[in-house]
């Protein structure tokens, strides 16, 4: 099972919004709409950020949101801020579970 | 408050197994999935399976098939990983994460456990 796809780096200035997308196969993200989100800084674990393709966990800030359409699942990110400036993996379910490549989000 | 806490860093040999733990605390042991997932250094997250608590059943990725034991102590709230067979490759960052029974996600992570693999 091959890793999903991301970009290798996104960047924006404090205030804008990005986007990350995370392409997979009609095996994985196409099948499901069972994609999560995890931001990670360096040197500490990763932080759940996006379930079920669009769900927020509880404390987990507007800001962010998900979506997907066909394969492909995207993280959008609102109002960009410096402390969103890390390592960002989807994730799909898919009979077992198969990350992103990732993303370094890069706050100008 | 929940959280998971895993074992300290390890340096085997090749050809050596490892076995980390995760104890859970802060909420019922039984109700939710513990996965592990690894981060070798410099690289992307590794889903390695799942063990149910609750009953003991496990599964495995299968790149790790034949490889790697998940079991668990109800007493203690404690979860196992077991990698046998170690190689270079396998130097990364351990994590435990918790499952919830209802969500495909890992809603709570541990500290991770850095293994490192060397002659």
């Amino acid at each position: 099972q091959s890793a999903l796809t991301q970009p290798a780096s996104v960047s924006g200035s404090p205030g804008q919004s990005i986007t990350i997308s995370c392409t997979g196969t009609s095996s994985d993200v196409g099948s499901y709409n069972l994609v999560s989100w995890y931001q990670q800084h360096p040197g500490k674990a990763p932080k759940l950020m996006i379930y079920e393709g669009s769900k927020r966990p509880s404390g987990v800030s507007n800001r962010f949101s998900g979506s997907k359409s066909g394969n492909t699942a995207s993280l959008t990110i609102s109002g960009l801020q410096a402390e969103d400036e890390a390592d960002y993996y989807c994730c799909s379910y898919a009979g077992f579970y198969v990350f992103g490549t990732g993303t370094k989000v890069t706050v100008l | 408050q929940v959280q998971l806490v895993q074992s300290g860093a390890e340096v085997k040999k090749p050809g050596a197994s490892v076995k980390v733990s995760c104890k859970a605390s802060g909420y019922t042991f039984t109700s939710y999935y513990m996965h592990w997932v690894r981060q070798a250094p410099g690289q992307g997250l590794e889903w390695m399976g799942i063990i149910n608590p609750s009953g003991g059943s496990t599964s495995y990725a299968q790149k790790f098939q034949g490889r790697v034991t998940m079991t668990r102590d109800t007493s203690t709230s404690t979860v196992y990983m077991e990698l046998s067979s170690l190689r270079s490759e396998d130097t990364a960052v351990y994590y435990c994460a918790r499952g919830p029974r209802n969500w495909d996600a890992f809603d709570i992570w541990g500290q991770g456990t850095m293994v490192t693999v060397s002659s």
